[in-house]
Order: structure tokens, then sequence, then C-alpha cells
């Protein structure tokens, strides 16, 4: 069935460094997508989104970039620190304007470790 | 934001028995929530989705009568695991959305260890 997924399990970083985290989707139809953070026996924390109808969008210290030609979503966090420390998921819902939204389909995963 | 509760936090039970897992919008109206399982180092996956007043949609694989989903109010869903056994055990953790087009907000989730 359509899947997301991830190309990097683990990624570390040393305090400072920007992070790049990224995503692969399989599904064409996919009109809305998300990254979490989740911290250790948390619940995922919602981090930034980006519909399919755009390329770029800018957070605090976070970015996020679609590639809809290859289908990748990638998450930039700038200066990364000791705190950004978690488990990264892209997340993404069709019809985001409908019934389905919420009903999401969450990619592998990276591990995130930032060292002081 | 909109704060979602889940309780307990943790959970131990013996093999055979049931358990409830109860999922709160603190401070705003449900229509739908969804509930997810996590095994360790794991994605999260979509269990059922569950609308008040309906009954709850399974995901392909998931046992409905295993996983018993009710939600009764617009404030509480209730994930009941029934004759639970050792490969139950994972983390549960649900979302609440106050209407269609709008986001979801998630719970901090429930370790359940089945002994």
């Amino acid at each position: 069935g359509e899947s997301v997924g991830l190309h990097l399990p683990t990624l570390s970083v040393q305090e400072g460094d920007n992070s790049i985290i990224n995503c692969a989707y399989s599904n064409s139809a996919s009109d809305y997508f998300i990254w979490y953070k989740q911290e250790s026996g948390k619940g995922p924390q919602f981090i930034i989104d980006i519909r399919s109808n755009m390329d770029k969008r800018q957070g605090q210290r976070v970015t996020v970039l679609l590639n809809k030609t290859v289908k990748h979503l990638s998450l930039q966090i700038a200066a990364t620190q000791p705190g950004d420390s978690a488990v990264y998921f892209c997340a993404e819902t069709p019809n985001a304007g409908g019934t389905s939204y919420g009903k999401l389909t969450f990619g592998q995963g990276t591990i995130l470790t930032v060292h002081p | 934001g909109a704060v979602v509760s889940q309780h307990p936090s943790r959970v131990i039970c013996k093999s055979g028995t049931s358990v409830k897992i109860e999922c709160r919008s603190l401070d705003f109206q449900a229509t739908t929530m969804f509930w997810y399982r996590q095994f360790p180092k794991q994605s999260l996956m979509l269990m059922a989705t569950s609308n008040e007043g309906s009954k709850a949609t399974y995901e392909q694989g998931v046992e409905k009568d295993k996983f018993l989903i009710n939600h009764a109010s617009l404030t509480l869903s209730t994930l009941t695991v029934t004759s639970a056994h050792p490969e139950d055990s994972s983390f549960y953790i649900c979302s609440a959305r106050r209407q269609p087009n709008t986001e979801a907000f998630f719970g901090q989730g429930t370790r359940l260890t089945v002994v």
C-alpha cells in the first residue's frame, strides 16, 4: 500500500549545526504534510506543516521543503540545540479539507542526537 | 493550543485481562478521535478512527473485537484492549480534532505492558 518513508534512521550533529531530516512519500495524492517531534515516552508534538500547493514554509528555526516532482520532504533545523534531540516523523494525509483530515500516515522516523 | 489527555499514562496488566485507555479533549469538543499504536523504535500506525455517536472505523488488520472503541461524548473516547496478551504491549496514542478541516492534537500516550 501507500507509505511514507525516511532515508536516514539516525542523525548525529553538534550543537549549533544545522540539521536536515529527509522523508520520501509514495502517495501522489498526498495533500498535506506535517513534521512531528517525539520525545521518549511522549506523544508526537507538532513542529511545522505544509500543503501540497507550497514548496517551502518557514517557522521558528525550522524550514520544511516539499518537492512534489520526486515526492520528497525535508525538515531543516537551524542552530540545532541539545533540546532538539528526539525522534522526528513526517506524516501525510490526503484531502486536507475533508473527512480524512487528521488520519495520518507516518514515516519511519529519524533519531536526531545533538551533542553539546 | 488544544489539550488532549490520556489516562493512564502507564498500565501493567496480566495476560487475559482487559484494560481501558481514556482519551479526553480538555478544552474543545472533538467530533473525531484517532487511535494509534507504536511499537518500540517504530513509527505510529493508525488503528482506528472514532466518531462521536457512531461506530469506529478500523484499519485493515486491526481486530475490532479485540480493540473496542467507544466515543460516547464529544470529549471522551475509550480504547479497551480485551483479553490482552504480551504481544499487545505497546505505546497507544490518541489524537483528536474539532472539525473535519482542522488539525488533530495528540495525547501524551499510554504505555501498556502485558505480563
